[in-house]
C-alpha cells in the first residue's frame, strides 16, 4: 500500500526559507515512470501544483514559482524534499505531496499546513 | 499556458444528477483528470485520463471530454457527495500541470 507523509514547520516568517519533506513507503522511486510532486491550497482557495520529480530525477516547477522552488529525492530514506525561498503570508497554505501516476495525482498526503507570518 | 474554468458553485437535490464542467479552448485534445476533496480532507481522485474510474470509487460517477468542455457526472448524488471538485490536465508541451478553480457542490 502506497502512503504518503508530509512533515515541516507550521509557523515560518517572512523571508525565511521553507523546507517540507515528504516520506512515503510501498513507491520505488527508483522504478521508471514513478514520481512524486507537491502541490499546495491556501486557505478557501483552489489547489495550485507546485513542482514534480521524476523517478530519472528530470524535475519541473511552476512557471511562476520556479525561481524559489527546489525540490530533490533520498532514495535511501524514501523521501522527497521541497525547498521554497523568500517565503510570504501569501505562501500561507496547506502543502501536499502527491504520486503522480500517468498524468493524474492517485495518492496523496493529509497535507501539511504553513503559516507565514512574523 | 491553460486555465481550466469551473462553475464557483453547483446545487443538487439529493437523488438527482450533478454536472460540473470543466473549460478550456479544444481541451478535448488533452486528458482530464478529476478529484473530490471534503472540508479538511486531502483530495481524491475520482475520474482520470478522461472516463476512468479509480477502485472504489462509486459508478455513480463518471466523466466525459469532447471540444471544448470536460465534464464530471454525479448520478443519483447522495448528501456524502457534497464537496469541492476540481479538474485537472497536463501541458505535455512543458510538462506543466494545471488545475481548474474548483467546484462546491452542495447537495440541497
Amino acid at each position: 500500500q502506497i502512503t504518503l507523509r508530509e512533515s515541516g514547520p507550521t509557523l515560518v516568517k517572512p523571508t525565511q526559507t521553507l523546507t517540507l519533506t515528504c516520506t512515503f513507503s510501498g513507491l520505488p522511486l527508483t522504478t521508471s515512470g514513478v514520481a512524486v510532486g507537491w502541490i499546495r491550497q491556501p486557505p478557501g482557495k483552489a489547489l495550485e501544483w507546485l513542482t514534480v520529480i521524476y523517478w530519472d530525477d528530470v524535475k519541473r516547477y511552476s512557471p511562476s514559482l520556479e525561481s524559489r522552488l527546489t525540490t530533490t529525492k533520498d532514495i535511501s530514506k524514501n523521501q522527497v524534499v521541497l525547498t521554497m525561498t523568500n517565503m510570504d503570508p501569501v505562501d500561507t497554505a496547506t502543502y501536499y505531496c502527491s504520486q503522480r501516476r500517468g498524468s493524474s495525482w492517485s495518492r496523496w498526503g493529509q497535507g501539511t499546513l504553513v503559516i507565514v507570518s512574523s | 499556458s491553460f486555465v481550466l474554468t469551473q462553475p464557483p458553485s453547483l446545487s443538487v437535490a439529493p437523488g438527482q444528477t450533478a454536472r460540473i464542467t470543466c473549460e478550456e479552448n479544444n481541451i478535448g485534445s488533452h486528458t482530464v483528470h478529476w478529484y473530490q476533496q471534503r472540508p479538511g480532507q486531502a483530495p481524491v481522485l475520482v475520474v482520470y485520463d478522461n472516463t476512468d474510474r479509480p477502485s472504489g470509487i462509486p459508478e455513480r460517477f463518471s466523466g466525459s471530454n469532447s471540444g471544448n468542455t470536460a465534464t464530471l457526472t454525479i448520478n443519483r448524488v447522495e448528501a456524502g457527495d457534497e464537496a469541492d471538485y476540481y479538474c485537472q490536465m497536463w501541458e505535455s508541451i512543458n510538462d506543466h500541470v494545471v488545475f481548474g478553480g474548483g467546484t462546491k457542490l452542495t447537495v440541497l
